[in-house]
């Protein structure tokens, strides 16, 4: 059974400082996805990350995925009061297409205040 | 714009009462699309795999006669709670893939239910 855990599972930073959330998977797997949630609201896809040593940026926000180690880190920098959202890995346990559905780590509540 | 639609986004039912949720894929064809229930302040669980032309294949611990899925159509997968109790209040998130040389998932806006 595919396990997904994400840490911290709740965050609570100062505007302007550097954190990182950590997400580490028990299987193989070649796709990994972070998303964005706001209260009351459904996701919002931050990052896709489909290969080893793979590294995307948006903004603040920086993933990276490392599959030997089943490991994916969302790296944000110099945060500001609007990235306060829960933040969702989630791994894709197919070969590829997300047939099998995603199975998500249970989230980082972040909360940045001023 | 949202390429998953989901309808209705927020519904409150009597306890008792059948539910159904719509997911729709706007621009693309879905063979396969996916329901996800999450609880308050939760992770997405996800329930089901519905497939186009044939039966939804569940998630152990799911009822199938409480569920039902129905994805008669390439861009169609309807959600049914059947007879829902409190206990079913959640917010359920259905996603589709989008197939081909830029395979994409997509979520729908989500479906939030109050069983009183």
């Amino acid at each position: 059974e595919l396990k997904v855990e994400q840490n911290p599972l709740f965050l609570s930073m100062q505007e302007g400082k550097n954190y990182t959330i950590y997400c580490n998977y028990s299987t193989t797997s070649d796709r990994l996805y972070w998303y964005r949630q706001d209260p009351g609201k459904s996701l919002e896809s931050l990052f896709v990350l489909l290969s080893n040593g793979a590294v995307k940026q948006e903004g603040r926000l920086m993933a990276s995925l490392d599959t030997k180690a089943r490991l994916s880190t969302l790296h944000i920098t110099a945060a500001v009061h609007d990235l306060s959202a829960t933040y969702f890995c989630a791994v894709d346990p197919s070969s590829g297409g997300g047939a099998d559905g995603l199975t998500f780590g249970k989230g980082t509540h972040l909360i940045i205040q001023p | 714009g949202a390429v998953v639609s989901q309808h209705p986004s927020r519904v409150i039912c009597k306890s008792g009462t059948s539910v159904k949720i719509e997911c729709r894929s706007l621009d693309f064809q879905a063979t396969t699309m996916f329901w996800y229930r999450q609880f308050p302040k939760q992770s997405l669980m996800l329930m089901a795999t519905s497939n186009e032309g044939s039966k939804a294949t569940y998630e152990q611990g799911v009822e199938k006669d409480k569920f039902l899925i129905n994805h008669a159509s390439l861009t169609l997968s309807t959600l049914t709670v059947t007879s829902a109790h409190p206990e079913d209040s959640s917010f359920y998130i259905c996603s589709a893939v989008r197939q081909g040389s830029n395979e994409k998932l997509f979520f729908g806006s989500g479906t939030q239910l109050s069983v009183l």
